[in-house]
């Protein structure tokens, strides 16, 4: 158990529709990554946030978007979903405190568009 | 800029054979090198990472690896495989800074009974 948690576990869903992934990171870490998993593109950084700030931005479509709260946790947001959207989501935190450190990951959200 | 590449998509071993899987980086400036695992419908799980202190990094389940600046390699070997070992294999760069984490495109361990 990395301390990573994140919800749904699954998601099927319709194109065209709005999902919100959700992701509390380790007690104490201030970064949340974002990344998206597929068969074909296989492991693919989606966007960094740290203490509330954007960090920094991978390949993330402009249909979605993320945000991290106060209290750390974080959420991903993907709108006008489609099939190529279908894909095991994963989030990340790390303590980043002094840079770069090692990220623990959750055990990720399977999301299904149909 | 920063990249890795892992020679490989799949590696097959037999039970208590060596397992060798590479990973090559480029880095403009000295990296930190990781080598993550995931087990089926897991999460990745850090095995071990290279901070440049020792450059022989000693990680979880008995893997190892080796910097090599000269070659600028990571290659993850474990002496030994076990059945349990069967998974895919994520190198990744950071090289530092609040920068995104490179991943490689994984490389894939059957181990044979």
């Amino acid at each position: 158990d990395s301390g990573v948690t994140q919800t749904p576990k699954h998601l099927i869903t319709a194109t065209g529709q709005r999902v919100t992934l959700r992701c509390s990171p380790r007690s104490g870490d201030l970064s949340v990554y974002w990344y998206q998993q597929s068969l074909d593109q296989g492991l693919q950084f989606l966007i960094h946030y740290y203490n509330g700030e954007e960090r920094a931005k991978g390949n993330i479509l402009e249909r979605f978007s993320a945000q991290q709260f106060p209290d750390l946790h974080s959420e991903l947001n993907l709108s006008s979903l489609e099939l190529g959207d279908s894909a095991l989501y994963f989030c990340a935190s790390s303590n980043d405190k002094g840079g770069p450190d090692t990220q623990y990951f959750g055990p990720g959200t399977r999301l299904t568009v149909l | 800029a920063q990249s890795v590449t892992q020679l490989g998509s799949h590696v097959s071993v037999s039970e208590g054979a060596l397992v060798l899987l590479r990973c090559n980086y480029s880095s403009s400036v000295p990296p930190y090198l990781f080598w993550y695992v995931q087990y089926p419908n897991q999460g990745l799980q850090l095995l071990l990472k290279y901070t440049s202190a020792a450059t022989l990094v000693k990680g979880i389940n008995g893997f190892e690896a080796e910097f090599k600046k000269s070659e600028t390699s990571f290659h993850l070997t474990k002496p030994s495989a076990h059945m349990s070992d069967a998974a895919e294999y994520f190198c990744a760069v950071n090289s530092g800074g609040y920068q995104k984490v490179t991943f490689g495109t994984g490389t894939k361990l059957q181990v044979i009974p």
